[in-house]
């Protein structure tokens, strides 16, 4: 059953320290993204990546880090530059289509990582 | 700068009536929308999607309608059924963008007996 990933569903970390929430897709998506959810907000990008080894900054990007490898997998590292890291995370990944113009398939998500501070 | 807009944070209708949901925009280079169903603890689903070409897309229960000019969308989900209730994210896009997605806060919908 092809779907996305996230684990751990949720997370501590304590001040100072860096902490890597993971993404894994088998749906053979080239696209892929992290959000962050507040309390009574929206979906806010953070970062994305159209194909492996390239990525760019969404609308939130500072405190952040991403890598992509290989096609199915787009972790995330929270870094101790993000003062206000507890939030709720989910990653992304849609189709990419390229004729007659470039434009993406609608997203799927995962169930996201809960992501609090000690 | 929020550029997609859910001014009703929450939204309460009876089992069978029609509930609808209404999103605003301020860009006028959006050019595809998207709703999205949110149960608490899990990632939003995919619903129903419009370009901007059209006016109306239809998926059995759930209708999205687009106006350009005004710059609004709106989602009308008839009968209402309890498994309804949850969190609806409106979303917009602008083609050639990579499928950067711009999120409205979300409506609350709770559907009663």
């Amino acid at each position: 059953d092809g779907g996305i990933t996230q684990s751990p569903k949720y997370l501590f970390r304590k001040e100072g320290q860096n902490v890597t929430l993971s993404c894994e897709q088998n749906l053979n998506h080239d696209a892929m993204y992290w959000y962050r959810q507040d309390p009574g907000q929206g979906l806010r990008l953070i970062y994305y990546s159209q194909i492996v080894n390239d990525f760019q900054k969404g609308d939130i990007a500072e405190g952040y880090s991403v890598s992509r490898e290989k096609k199915e997998s787009f972790p995330l590292t929270v870094t101790s530059a993000q003062k206000n890291p507890t939030a709720f995370y989910l990653c992304a990944s849609s189709k990419v289509m390229t004729a007659p113009r470039v434009y993406n398939q609608p997203q799927h998500f995962g169930d996201g990582t809960r992501l609090s501070i000690l | 700068d929020q550029q997609v807009k859910q001014n009703s944070p929450s939204l309460s209708v009876q089992e069978g009536r029609i509930s609808i949901l209404n999103c605003d925009y301020t860009n006028s280079m959006f050019d595809y929308f998207l709703w999205y169903k949110k149960y608490p603890a899990e990632g939003p689903t995919f619903l129903i999607s419009i370009s901007s070409i059209k006016d109306k897309n239809e998926d059995g229960r759930f209708t999205v309608f687009l106006n350009k000019s005004a710059k609004h969308l709106s989602l009308h989900i008839v009968p209402s059924q309890p498994g309804d209730s949850a969190v609806y994210f409106c979303a917009a896009s602008v083609t050639d963008s990579w499928g950067k997605l711009q999120f409205g806060a979300g409506t609350q919908v709770v559907v009663t007996p």
